[in-house]
C-alpha cells in the first residue's frame, strides 16, 4: 500500500563499482526527487524529474546520474561509487504545482 | 546565509511537557513552509504545511505551527508531548523553483518518561 517504495533497502558496494538505486511511486505524481541524508546536513537534493524522460540536476549532482523511464519509476545511478557516497538515500514524489513531497523509506548505501 | 535554520540540534523534554521547535527562514526562500518528522529508520512524513491564511496551522498528532512574517519564523509546537513523539523534525521552506523544498539540518527530539 506504500505509495513510494525504494529498492534495495540496504546496499554494500565496492569502490569503483556501479550502483543503481530504484524508486517506484503509485501517487501518479509528475515530480520525483532523489536526496541524500548525512548527519548535520539535513537532506540535500541530488537530481529531480518533472516527468518521464526528464532529469534535472539538483544541488549536489556530481558523481550521480538519474533516469526516469516512466511516470512511476526514477533511478539514481552511481557509475563509479566512492566511499564519500556512503549515505542514506531518499526518493520522494510530488505534484508539479505544489511543494509538499512524499517520501520513500530510504536506502542505506555503504561504499567500501 | 543559510536559507533555513533550526538552531537546536537536540531537544530533551519530559513526557507531558509542552514543546517548541524553532525554525527561521531567509528571504531567499518562499513563505510556503512545511514540517516533516522522521522516526528511526524511516522516511520523512509530512506533519503540517502552510501556504497562506491563518498563521497557525494544525497538523497531525496534536502538532501546530505558527507562521510569522515579521520574524521570518515557522516554529512547531505541541501542548503535551508523548514518548512516541521522539524523532527528528525537519523544517522545509519551498524554494523559488515550484515543487522544490530546502531542508533544515533537523532537531532531534527526545521525550523521557
Amino acid at each position: 500500500e506504500a505509495a513510494v517504495t525504494q529498492s534495495p533497502r540496504n546496499k554494500v558496494a565496492v569502490t569503483g563499482g556501479k550502483v543503481t538505486l530504484s524508486c517506484n511511486q503509485t501517487n501518479n505524481h509528475n515530480n520525483m526527487y532523489w536526496y541524500r541524508q548525512d548527519t548535520g546536513h539535513g537532506l540535500r537534493l541530488i537530481h529531480y524529474s518533472y516527468g518521464a524522460g526528464s532529469t534535472e540536476k539538483g544541488d549536489i549532482p556530481d558523481g550521480y546520474k538519474a533516469s526516469r523511464p516512466s511516470q512511476e519509476n526514477f533511478s539514481l545511478i552511481l557509475e563509479l561509487a566512492t566511499p564519500s557516497q556512503t549515505s542514506v538515500y531518499f526518493c520522494a514524489s510530488g505534484e508539479n504545482w505544489a511543494y509538499e513531497q512524499y517520501f520513500g523509506p530510504g536506502t542505506r548505501l555503504t561504499v567500501l | 546565509a543559510q536559507s533555513v535554520t533550526q538552531p537546536d540540534a537536540r531537544v530533551t523534554v519530559s513526557e507531558g511537557a509542552s514543546l517548541q521547535l524553532r525554525c527561521k527562514y531567509s528571504s531567499s526562500v518562499t513563505p510556503y513552509l512545511f514540517w516533516y518528522v522522521q522516526y528511526p529508520r524511516q522516511g520523512l512524513q509530512l506533519l503540517l504545511k502552510y501556504y497562506s491564511g491563518d498563521p497557525v496551522v494544525q497538523g497531525v498528532n496534536g502538532f501546530e505551527a505558527e507562521f510569522s512574517k515579521s520574524n521570518s519564523s515557522f516554529h512547531l509546537r505541541k501542548a503535551s508531548v508523548h514518548w512516541s513523539d521522539s524523532a527528528v523534525y525537519f523544517c522545509a521552506p519551498g524554494t523559488q523553483v515550484v515543487g522544490q523544498l530546502t531542508f533544515g539540518s533537523g532537531t532531534r527530539l527526545q521525550v523521557y518518561a
